[in-house]
């Protein structure tokens, strides 16, 4: 089946720091990869759009300065959280949804878990 | 959440019986889709209904979907521990089928 990797799994780092989290498609090509982000206990919140070559598309409120994504090639998409301060700490998810696109299910990396100290 | 709820929010039942969760959204969609998250883990991807069926099927998992009424349900039948994890539904919107919303997510446990 389709494997999503993220790396790293785990990240704690002081505050400052920026973190790049890798989000790849192994056996499958993706234009388009998500991220979400995931607060203790809830659902997953759709953060952005990683369109391969092209900007990414955020969700209202998501700060695209603080979250910079970068989709330079058909199976890896990168989020950088610039600047991490505590309360960007969080379970963050990416997928990757094949090329054939329409009626496809996501494919869900194992997501990173940031604490910023 | 983004697109809707799911009830319940916590489910706790023994081995061996049914499991069912709904999920209520607010838009026209394509597809709905149900995920399981294990604890501090990715979503596992368990079925997809498109918005034109109204039943569907995969080994003891059963969903249905009403799109008059904006809502679906998943029916675990005889749940075995290793079922305990949180259940998402997911949709896309009719006009845009490349972004999924989550729905709030029933936590099940399952007890041996």
């Amino acid at each position: 089946g389709a494997v999503v990797s993220q790396h790293p799994s785990w990240v704690i780092c002081k505050s400052g720091t920026s973190v790049k989290i890798e989000c790849r498609s192994l056996d499958f090509q993706a234009t388009t990869m998500f991220w979400y982000r995931q607060f203790p206990k809830q659902s997953l919140m759709l953060m952005a759009t990683s369109n391969e070559g092209s900007k990414a598309t955020y969700e209202q409120g998501v700060e695209k300065d603080k979250f910079l994504i970068n989709h330079a090639s058909l199976t890896l998409s990168t989020l950088t959280v610039t600047s991490a301060h505590p309360e960007d700490s969080s379970f963050y998810i990416c997928s990757a949804r094949d090329l054939r696109g329409r009626g496809q299910p996501q494919h869900f990396g194992d997501g990173t878990r940031l604490s910023i100290l | 959440s983004q697109q809707g709820e799911e009830d319940p929010q916590a489910l706790s039942i023994q081995e061996g019986e049914n499991a069912t969760m709904n999920c209520s959204y607010k838009t026209s969609i394509n597809n709905l889709q149900w995920y399981r998250q294990n604890s501090g883990r990715g979503l596992v991807h368990l079925i997809l209904i498109r918005s034109n069926e109204r039943e569907k099927h995969s080994g003891r998992l059963r969903v249905t979907l009403d799109t008059s009424k904006k809502s679906s349900s998943l029916l675990i039948t005889a749940s075995r521990a290793a079922d305990t994890a949180s259940y998402f539904c997911a949709t896309d919107r009719v006009y845009n089928f490349n972004k999924f919303y989550f729905g709030s997510g029933t936590k099940l446990n399952v007890k041996p």
